[in-house]
């Protein structure tokens, strides 16, 4: 079983247009998180929600919009999208910080967004 | 803030050699550290990580100590294989809990 899922693994899309990542959880965790991959490899975090209820945004642009349905599930929908937005994006989960203990954040297999 | 610098790749070494990747850190506080690795087109996995001063975390042959005095934590393997060739990332995440910072990651590639 695939503890952390993303959808889709590739997305190639023009300039200007809308789309959105799913990413699934299967580990109970009640925390969930993205990341941006630059080109360079540098990883570096956008969002956290901690059961649905967003405790960390960096300074991201607001055309990017987290989702959060359920503790489970955390989407990123992306308006407006520009080449900048040409990464891949990792989405994570772990037990929130006030669980203490170990918190490891598992880590799901990605989605490169081409934009051209 | 807090930050994590790494020594820049990439690093070339032929298979059963020694590995030293140096991680430092800046940080407020007692932060956990770690070192995930990323292989070719994958996602990031953990490796090993450590809680407190003097920890030392162990995987697959990786080593790294949680050093307070130096505010490092280097990883070492004592021979590496071609398989062990892939993007290693130091990381801290901050005594409060909640995201992870990470360096900006040394490409190893072992060579038979």
């Amino acid at each position: 079983d695939t503890a952390v899922s993303q959808t889709p693994k590739y997305l190639v899309t023009q300039m200007g247009n809308d789309k959105s990542i799913k990413c699934e959880q299967n580990l109970g965790h009640d925390t969930m998180y993205w990341y941006k991959q630059d080109s360079k490899k540098f990883l570096k975090i956008m969002f956290s929600y901690n059961n649905k209820e967003l405790i960390i945004n960096e300074t991201v642009p607001n055309r990017f919009s987290p989702k959060s349905p359920d503790k489970a599930h955390l989407n990123l929908h992306i308006n407006s999208l520009e080449l900048g937005d040409s990464a891949v994006y990792f989405c994570a989960s772990s037990h929130g910080p006030g669980r203490g203990g170990d918190n490891e954040q598992f880590f799901g297999p990605g989605t490169r967004l081409t934009v051209l | 803030g807090d930050s994590v610098t790494q020594m820049e790749g990439p690093v070339t070494l032929s298979e059963e050699a020694f590995l030293t990747i140096n991680c430092t850190y800046t940080a407020t506080g007692y932060p956990s550290l770690f070192w995930y690795v990323q292989y070719p087109g994958e996602g990031l996995q953990l490796l090993l990580k450590a809680t407190k001063a003097d920890d030392k975390g162990s995987n697959k042959g990786f080593e790294a100590t949680y050093r307070k005095e130096t505010t490092s934590f280097h990883l070492e393997k004592g021979s590496v294989q071609v398989s062990d060739s892939a993007v290693y990332f130091c990381a801290l995440r901050p005594d409060q809990g909640g995201k992870l910072i990470f360096g900006q990651g040394t490409e190893l590639s072992v060579k038979p």
